[in-house]
């Protein structure tokens, strides 16, 4: 059974920092992974869709790459800004006909000004 | 900016009460998806839905839960009788021509249960 695991639960950096989120998912057999945001009590906002034949995703000061072999993807957000701050999630696509997606817990970002 | 809607943003229900959670998804997308987040918890599958059926189920979705396309904008999760654990935030996504497309999702709809 596929799991999502993401490290850390949370974060604090200063503002104007670079930094690393990390996804991890057990079962490497994935069609794609997505990236979202989610600011407390709000949905769910779409970052990033990463197919599986690709490595990486950009949108503006946000990347993300997945290494589907060893089960992980990281969401990279350069030069942070306090708005940044929120819980973000990664979530995985099992199958091409499969439109469940598996999430993680997420990862709590804190970004001080 | 198209987005998904979704009615009411807070319902308070007794136990045992049905309720019924509304969305309108974004009007040219074919899939439909209903998840939910119990607090402090993982946001986890209940249902996807296409061309008027279910496509596919969790073990969550069982006989107290249902879905229907009412009309051509409408997507709504019915709970017949609710339970105290069914309190949580229930979201309903959808996405496009693909059923591997990008999923956007609506604000969700705190369902509380006393």
């Amino acid at each position: 059974k596929q799991e999502v695991t993401q490290i850390p639960a949370a974060l604090s950096v200063p503002e104007g920092e670079n930094l690393v989120l990390n996804c991890s998912f057990t079962d490497s057999a994935i069609y794609n992974l997505q990236w979202f945001r989610q600011d407390p009590g709000k949905g769910l906002t779409s970052l990033l869709l990463i197919q599986s034949s690709q490595r990486e995703q950009t949108s503006g000061r946000l990347n993300a790459s997945l290494d589907k072999s060893s089960g992980r993807s990281t969401l990279y957000i350069a030069a942070s800004q306090p708005g940044d701050s929120a819980t973000y999630l990664c979530a995985v696509r099992q199958g091409r006909s499969q439109g469940n997606l598996i999430f993680g817990k997420g990862t709590k970002l804190s970004v001080k000004p | 900016e198209p987005e998904v809607t979704q009615t009411p943003s807070h319902q308070v229900t007794q136990m045992g009460q049905e309720v019924i959670l509304r969305c309108v998804p974004i009007s040219n997308h074919l899939y439909f998806y209903w998840y939910r987040q119990i607090l402090g918890q993982k946001v986890e599958f209940l249902v996807s839905f296409y061309n008027n059926e279910i496509s596919e189920k969790s073990e969550i979705f069982d006989d107290q839960f249902s879905v229907e396309r009412p009309d051509g904008s409408n997507f709504t999760l019915k709970i017949r009788s609710t339970k105290l654990e069914d309190s949580a935030m229930y979201f309903c996504a959808s996405s496009g021509t693909r059923i591997y497309n990008e999923q956007f999702f609506g604000p969700g709809t705190r369902l509380t249960v006393l």
